[in-house]
């Protein structure tokens, strides 16, 4: 079966530190990988996708990147973090083909002081 | 997107009540459908999903039902306890579409014992 990492579980970092955010998917090859970012009490905001080795995609612009140097590896960094770049992050895969089903990892919590 | 700056809608029912949680979307095209629920501090986690082929689907204790007519899906979870306490997304995506799943702005259950 498939299964889904994310570390760490939370992190409290100053601001202008640097940022490095790993989630991991075994059980599966070729997946669609995603980062969202989710306010306390809102909705889910899409950060980036990916469909292959070294494809991200961004959809907002923002003091954040992505990379994906290895199929089943994404990772979520920042070189210089912002007080509003706090919040709840959550990687998701899915099947390459389409999207429909996400399956989502059990998240970061960043809070940034 | 809208969805996300905007505070969670709030639906309270009394445990071993039937809850019925709304979801409209926009997209004609959509054609695959799912439902997410998110407990607190945790990633969301699949629970059902249909395709527009279909008008209704049930699984444990929850039925999805979809009315493509006025664009509009409903969760109803059959006889609610403290355990469902949660945020519900609805999630839809659309053949021949781009891999990305478009989120709804997610309900918050509050079950009362």
């Amino acid at each position: 079966s498939q299964t889904i990492h994310q570390w760490p579980a939370t992190l409290v970092q100053p601001v202008g530190s640097p940022l490095s955010l790993e989630c991991t998917v075994e059980g599966t090859s070729n997946p669609n990988l995603y980062w969202y970012r989710q306010a306390a009490g809102r909705g889910l905001q899409l950060l980036f996708y990916s469909v292959g080795i070294g494809q991200i995609s961004s959809e907002v612009p923002q003091n954040l990147s992505a990379s994906r140097p290895q199929d089943r590896q994404f990772i979520l960094s920042s070189k210089k973090l912002l007080l509003s770049d706090s919040g709840f992050y959550l990687c998701a895969w899915s099947e390459l083909r389409r999207g429909e089903t996400q399956y989502f990892g059990p998240g970061t919590r960043l809070l940034v002081l | 997107g809208e969805s996300v700056g905007l505070h969670l809608p709030t639906l309270s029912v009394q445990e071993g009540d039937n809850s019925i949680i709304n979801c409209a979307y926009s997209n004609s095209a959509s054609d695959y459908f799912i439902w997410y629920k998110q407990e607190s501090g945790k990633g969301p986690q699949f629970i059902i999903d249909i395709r527009s082929n279909m008008d209704k689907r049930q699984g444990q204790r929850v039925t999805v039902l979809l009315n493509k007519t006025v664009k509009h899906l409903s969760l109803q979870i059959a006889a609610t306890q403290p355990g469902d306490s949660a945020v519900y997304f609805c999630a839809e995506t659309s053949a021949g579409g781009s891999y990305i799943p478009t989120f709804g702005r997610g309900t918050s259950l509050i079950v009362h014992p």
